[in-house]
């Protein structure tokens, strides 16, 4: 699996384009770049992933560069509910893949 | 209608006890995990079960033995517990290879 490199903190104004980077120079042919959250001491949240193409969905949209190297979440119009921490991971499409979480970033929106 | 749904929510027990923990999903995945979340919020996966065979142990002690009598169910069974083993323990599924569904994690506390 991939490893992935992240902030480890970011801070957004509310309303505003939250935009959390991530580095995977690693990432094989077969890996999806997968993005998580976790709100607080919930349960991990899956937000969306990809794995050539752009991506966007009601909550967020993935930009992944032309060489995979690396990835950028977009938050388009960030609110307080989206202060938590956000996960960048690879994952493989096998029978035992398993979704590895780092460190993340933790992003918190401020008024 | 809970998709991943873990019993109980919060477990306080003295140390020597012997616990479980449940879980159950209602997604039609065919594969469930165990992750363990720590005091320093690392979340880091324990076990991985598809169509009721294990499929990854993450070098977890064997005080601790999952179970899967179906697809839908994955319990968690700790003996002789530890302090150390005072954690958030989430419960997940998916479909081989996809992205996960997380439970809201059973807090333990062993005093």
């Amino acid at each position: 699996d991939a490893k992935t490199t992240q902030p480890p903190s970011m801070d957004c104004a509310e309303g505003r384009a939250a935009n959390l980077p991530c580095n995977h120079s690693t990432i094989s042919g077969n890996e999806y770049v997968y993005w998580y959250r976790q709100i607080h001491s919930q349960g991990p949240q899956y937000i969306i992933h990809g794995l050539k193409n752009n991506e966007t969905n009601e909550m967020a949209s993935l930009i992944i560069t032309e060489d995979r190297k690396s990835s950028t979440l977009i938050l388009p119009h960030a609110t307080l509910r989206d202060t938590a921490v956000y996960y960048c991971i690879g994952l493989n499409t096998g029978t035992a893949s398993k979704l590895t979480f780092g460190t993340g970033t933790r992003l918190q929106v401020t008024l | 209608d809970t998709a991943v749904s873990q019993t109980p929510k919060y477990l306080v027990t003295q140390m020597g006890n012997d616990k479980s923990i449940k879980c159950e999903q209602n997604l039609g995945h065919d594969t469930m995990y165990w992750y363990k979340q720590d005091s320093k919020k690392f979340l880091k996966i324990m076990f991985s079960y598809n169509n009721k065979e294990l499929i990854i142990n993450e070098t977890v002690p064997n005080r601790f033995s999952p179970k899967s009598p179906d697809k839908a169910h994955l319990n968690l069974h700790i003996n002789s517990l530890e302090l150390g083993d005072s954690a958030v323990y989430f419960c997940a599924s998916s479909h081989t290879g996809s992205g996960y569904t997380f439970g809201s994690g059973t807090r333990l506390t062993v005093v």
